[in-house]
């Protein structure tokens, strides 16, 4: 079993509806948890980033962290085209360098 | 800022060369990572670097692999011999100890296909 669980997906959407991206990990020491985007052919990039549990808003994204159920998510409200793009979750322990990173979702979201 | 250089950004070799992935991290980040990125596993991490010291070497896939950092800013990835199996997207980040969410900036890769 892998410690980061993600759906690879691929998942596509209309153009205005809210996405939800989620993962499932095992290891409940982690406690730093991220979402990185990562568009076609390029390297990922930091999207979102929460410390332990609760919600974390930045615009139309809003990631979500239930320790207690070793749960993340990431919802996009108001999803637009250039929202298309794969989404990695990715968690750390207290102290590390280290990422583990979940397969990634790929997203489309369609006009 | 450039940002995180990489170079080749495509290879095309043939089982059994010698490949060398190079990296140019962001000037001032003590922490370098070389990932791998496959359809079937995804993003795995095979090494890391700090202050051009190895750290972790835990997910380097074997023998066949080696890295180093004679620098702060270069790195490079050898694979020697490759094989068909290795073909990949071969990512180097890197992160500054300074940085509140330790976040890493990744550079832009390098396709690598063995045939």
């Amino acid at each position: 079993q892998k410690e980061v669980e993600q759906d690879p997906g691929p998942l596509s959407v209309p153009e205005g509806a809210i996405v939800s991206l989620n993962c499932t990990y095992s290891n409940s020491a982690f406690q730093y948890f991220m979402w990185y985007r990562q568009y076609s052919r390029k390297g990922p990039e930091l999207l979102m980033y929460t410390y332990s549990s609760g919600n974390k808003e930045d615009g139309r994204f809003t990631a979500q962290v239930d320790k207690s159920s070793k749960y993340i998510s990431l919802f996009i409200r108001d999803s637009q085209p250039s929202d298309s793009a794969t989404y990695l979750c990715a968690m750390r322990l207290a102290g590390a360098q280290k990422l583990v990173f979940g397969q990634g979702t790929r997203l489309t979201i369609n006009p | 800022d450039a940002g995180v250089i990489q170079s080749p950004r495509h290879e095309v070799t043939e089982m059994g060369q010698e490949v060398t992935l190079r990296c140019k991290p962001i000037s001032g980040h003590d922490y370098l990572f070389w990932y791998r990125q496959t359809m079937m596993r995804g993003l795995e991490l095979l090494i890391y670097f700090n202050n051009n010291v190895p750290i972790d070497d835990s997910g380097m896939p074997e023998d066949r692999f080696s890295a180093k950092m004679p620098n702060a800013s270069f790195s490079t990835l050898k694979i020697q011999p490759s094989e068909p199996r290795d073909s990949a997207v071969y990512f180097c980040a890197s992160s500054p100890t300074a940085s509140p969410y330790n976040e890493q900036f990744f550079g832009p890769g390098t396709r690598l296909t063995v045939l």
